[in-house]
């Protein structure tokens, strides 16, 4: 079945405490990104790339790190969360960056 | 800055009633223009426009883009209780950065 996994769905965890959010496509896909999800704020775009080793800044990159060391893989990394970082996170894969994204389940972050 | 506008922020209808959700766009490189369906979890794709005038349909959805307006809009005929959903717009630049907008929480009554 075709879809984009991340684990894990739920998570919370401590201020400074080093975290990674991982993204999984088997679709083979070029194109992933990581959006995060705030009330009244829809999503917001926090890293894309668009092939393995292409990583760009969306619109809120501050405190995220990412890597593309393989197509399928995308993890979202935070090296020190800090509790503005709660938020609902999605990561999404597309076969260009100009078609359809498919999005994961959602990895549900509160760092206290 | 580039920025996405969705309205109504959110509204409440009864079962059969048809339903206009509007989105407009200020962004740089327009490329395409993407609806999206969210109920509890992950969005799910609905539509995407990339020529003006052209309509979009699938069942009682259909989507339209004005480029002219910058703007597109959703609408929802014979409203069900399924249809109950936030509907997210997102724009698509050159350069593949991707734009959503707040979304439009829809609630259909029985």
């Amino acid at each position: 079945e075709a879809q984009v996994t991340q684990n894990p769905r739920y998570l919370i965890t401590v201020t400074g405490k080093k975290l990674t959010v991982t993204c999984s496509q088997n679709m083979n896909h070029e194109y992933m990104s990581w959006y995060r999800q705030d009330p009244g704020l829809g999503l917001r775009q926090i890293y894309y790339s668009m092939n393995v080793e292409v990583t760009d800044k969306g619109d809120v990159p501050e405190g995220y790190k990412v890597s593309r060391k393989e197509k399928r893989n995308f993890p979202l990394i935070l090296e020190s969360p800090s509790p503005n970082q709660t938020s609902l996170y999605f990561c999404a894969s597309s076969f260009e960056g100009d078609t359809e994204a498919f999005f994961g389940q959602g990895t549900r972050l509160t760092v206290v | 800055e580039d920025k996405v506008v969705q309205s109504p922020l959110s509204l409440v209808v009864h079962e059969g009633d048809t339903v206009t959700l509007n989105c407009s766009y200020e962004v740089t490189n327009f490329r395409s223009l993407l609806w999206y369906k969210q109920e509890k979890k992950a969005p799910t794709f609905l539509f995407m426009l990339t020529s003006s005038g052209i309509e979009k349909k699938s069942g009682r959805l259909s989507s339209i883009l004005d480029k002219k307006e910058l703007s597109s809009i959703l609408n929802i005929t014979a409203t069900q209780t399924g249809d109950s959903a936030i509907y997210l717009c997102a724009v698509i630049e050159y350069g593949n950065k991707l734009v959503f907008g707040a979304g439009t929480i829809l609630r259909v009554k029985s």
